[in-house]
């Protein structure tokens, strides 16, 4: 069956640290999405990508960074991890229409110390 | 911009009571989706309904039913004779654009025994 995937599920690291979450599609959706759950703020866009090659901000992209290497894969990038980082993250996929639910993955916790 | 608003923040009913979740968007496109998403305490968020623009029909799942109202901006979720398997937070969604999905904050159901 078709799924979606991330890695590490749980991440503690230090401040200052480049940090990867990774993220792995077997839909063979074209448009994937990085979210971050935090309390009080629901699900916020930080980047999105809709094909190889293709990479865009969304509201909350400062201090982040992803890369579209094949159709599978949206890799997200702290460059250097602060504190306001820790949060709950999720990865999810979708097909190339609107009308398309969005597939999530089970979100990496990721904790900066 | 898109928004969507999901006033309450926290809702506590005892088990067999009706709760109903108020969602209200806003968004300047003529043809939009809008969706549902439940996330129990495990943490993954599984899609739930998905509705255009262009319908307005109430749709009735088992125990879950969608008022969607285009007048007042409103996509409402009702949960019938509520379980304790209910309690979770849930989310409504709009899409925007290529697919990307603005939150709302999330609706914490606490379902008590």
């Amino acid at each position: 069956d078709a799924e979606i995937t991330q890695s590490p599920r749980h991440k503690i690291t230090e401040t200052g640290r480049q940090v990867t979450l990774a993220c792995h599609q077997t839909w063979n959706h074209n448009n994937m999405f990085w979210y971050r759950q935090d309390l009080g703020h629901g699900l916020r866009l930080i980047h999105y990508s809709y094909g190889v090659q293709d990479t865009n901000k969304g509201e909350v992209s400062d201090g982040y960074s992803v890369s579209r290497s094949n159709t599978e894969d949206l890799p997200l990038t702290l460059e250097s991890a602060a504190s306001s980082q820790t949060s709950v993250y999720f990865c999810a996929s979708s097909e190339s229409n609107r009308a398309h639910e969005q597939y999530f993955g089970p979100g990496t916790r990721l904790t900066v110390t | 911009a898109q928004k969507v608003t999901q006033a309450q923040t926290e809702i506590s009913v005892v088990e067999k009571e009706d709760v109903t979740l108020d969602c209200v968007y806003e968004t300047r496109d003529t043809t939009y989706y809008l969706f549902w998403y439940k996330q129990p305490p495990s943490g993954e968020l599984v899609f739930l309904i998905r509705r255009n623009s262009f319908d307005e029909q109430n749709e009735i799942s088992g125990r879950y039913s969608w008022n969607f109202q285009k007048s007042t901006s409103s996509f409402n979720f009702t949960i019938t004779a509520s379980q304790v398997v209910d309690s979770a937070v849930y989310f409504c969604a709009l899409s925007y654009g290529n697919n990307r999905l603005a939150f709302g904050k999330g609706n914490q159901v606490v379902v008590i025994p």
